[in-house]
């Protein structure tokens, strides 16, 4: 079956601006969650949609958004970009969530560089 | 609030050995533990999943441990090979049933021919 698949795979924007990444998951699975990966903080959850509501959110200002449509497909959103918001963007798909104890796929992340 | 460590935080192995990598946890109230693998510039592939009644699970080479009242999980190599060189990462849910999962740093192992 199709892997998770986020577009696009690398993108340079300016600071100030902002970026919508998306994130399609396996068919089937009704839980999308976001993560930023960063060499110094490593992995840190941005947020959580389960059957386009969402379900939980991490630490990050309001300038980080996000959506589930009635597909299961996601974006996330970032606003008035940041050079600090230069990271590995991670989705990852499940069936029922990341925490239920079912196994969590992931895809290969959209990277984004802020100058 | 949950605390994961892992150490090492880098590993390098001659082919053929066998090896362990440590997580550890500070909140021993979790529903299970997650391994996952990581190559460089990818996303994460699932290794293991061990729910929180289980102590052990096992998949080709590789067997994982988890000790809940000591705040430990080992995942353990075997037979170590080129194509095992990634980064290994653990989590661990956190805060209830609409929580989220707390990641390691992961150890970066590198296996040489």
């Amino acid at each position: 079956k199709a892997g998770v698949t986020q577009t696009p795979r690398y993108l340079i924007k300016t600071r100030g601006q902002q970026v919508t990444l998306s994130c399609s998951p396996i068919s089937g699975h009704r839980s999308v969650s976001w993560y930023q990966q960063t060499p110094g903080q490593g992995l840190q959850f941005l947020f959580e949609y389960f059957s386009e509501t969402q379900r939980n959110k991490g630490n990050f200002p309001g300038r980080f958004s996000g959506r589930q449509f009635s597909n299961s497909r996601s974006e996330m959103n970032v606003s008035t970009l940041e050079l600090g918001d230069s990271a590995l963007y991670l989705c990852a798909s499940s069936l029922v969530g990341q925490i239920q104890g079912n196994t969590i796929y992931f895809g290969e992340g959209s990277w984004l560089t802020v100058v | 609030k949950q605390e994961v460590t892992q150490i090492p935080a880098a590993l390098s192995v001659p082919e053929g050995e066998n090896l362990v990598l440590n997580c550890s946890f500070t909140d021993s109230a979790i529903y299970n533990l997650q391994w996952f693998r990581q190559d460089p510039g990818k996303g994460l592939t699932s290794l293991l999943l061990i729910q929180s009644s289980q102590r052990e699970q096992t998949s080709g080479r590789l067997n994982a441990s988890l000790d809940k009242s000591s705040g430990r999980s080992t995942l353990y190599i075997a037979a170590s090979q080129p194509g095992d060189s990634a980064t290994y990462l653990c989590a661990v849910p956190y805060g209830g049933s609409q929580g989220n999962l707390i990641f390691g740093k992961g150890t970066k192992l590198s296996v040489k021919p």
